[in-house]
């Protein structure tokens, strides 16, 4: 079975500065790692994945994670916050191996950012 | 293309009554899935269908709950009779093969 947990359900940050949102994973095989962002009264949108290769992963509107097997980690990081980022993240783990479909996917509890001027 | 649709996007309700949600995917992905979210328990996948086949109900947390995909591009999800814990957004996703989910907009279901 698999888990995510995203340590701190709501983050405060000022604008311009550094975002981190953890997430830790626990899954018996190599994962694939997702950020999901939800905007207010919104569905889920995919920031950025990681299935195989380079561990650094870039994504949409300035995000990254890295895939850090030794530390069962994927936090998600953005230098300089804006206003904009105001929402909330969701991690998400899928068990490549899952002879449904690779992205039955798992999600974490959630991080609600806010952006402070 | 429209994204994932869904409808109705609320939906208030007294208990006991039947309750019945819809989702048009996008066309052309195989797999269309089912996601629950609430405060006290998150997002939680409750069923995925593969080519219009349900392939996994193990999240479906009772009887209450079926889920039927007719064609592919249409699937609803039903509750009957509903009860007050019912109550928390209802999302459907679909995905091509190999690729991401695409989240619709979300129903909000209240149960009264």
């Amino acid at each position: 079975a698999q888990s995510v947990t995203q340590l701190g359900s709501h983050v405060s940050v000022s604008e311009g500065a550094l975002v981190l949102l953890r997430c830790n994973y626990s899954s018996s095989v190599p994962p694939y790692l997702f950020w999901y962002v939800q905007y207010p009264n919104q569905g889920l949108q995919l920031l950025l994945k990681y299935t195989t290769g380079a561990t650094l992963v870039k994504g949409i509107n300035g995000f990254e994670a890295e895939f850090k097997k030794s530390e069962t980690s994927f936090h998600l990081t953005k230098p300089s916050a804006h206003m904009s980022d105001a929402a909330e993240y969701f991690c998400a783990v899928s068990d490549p191996t899952d002879g449904g479909s690779n992205y039955k996917l798992t999600f974490g509890k959630g991080t609600l950012l806010t952006v402070n001027p | 293309d429209a994204g994932v649709i869904q409808s109705p996007r609320h939906e208030v309700t007294e208990m006991g009554q039947e309750v019945t949600l819809r989702c048009k995917p996008i066309s052309g992905h195989d797999y269309l899935f089912w996601y629950r979210q609430t405060m006290m328990r998150g997002l939680e996948l409750l069923i995925y269908f593969n080519n219009n086949v349900p392939i996994d109900d193990s999240g479906m947390p009772e009887d209450r709950f079926s889920a039927k995909m007719p064609n592919a591009s249409f699937s609803t999800l039903k509750i009957q009779p509903s009860e007050p814990r019912d109550s928390a957004v209802y999302f459907c996703a679909s995905s091509s093969p190999y690729n991401e989910q695409f989240f619709g907009p979300g129903t909000r279901l209240t149960v009264l």
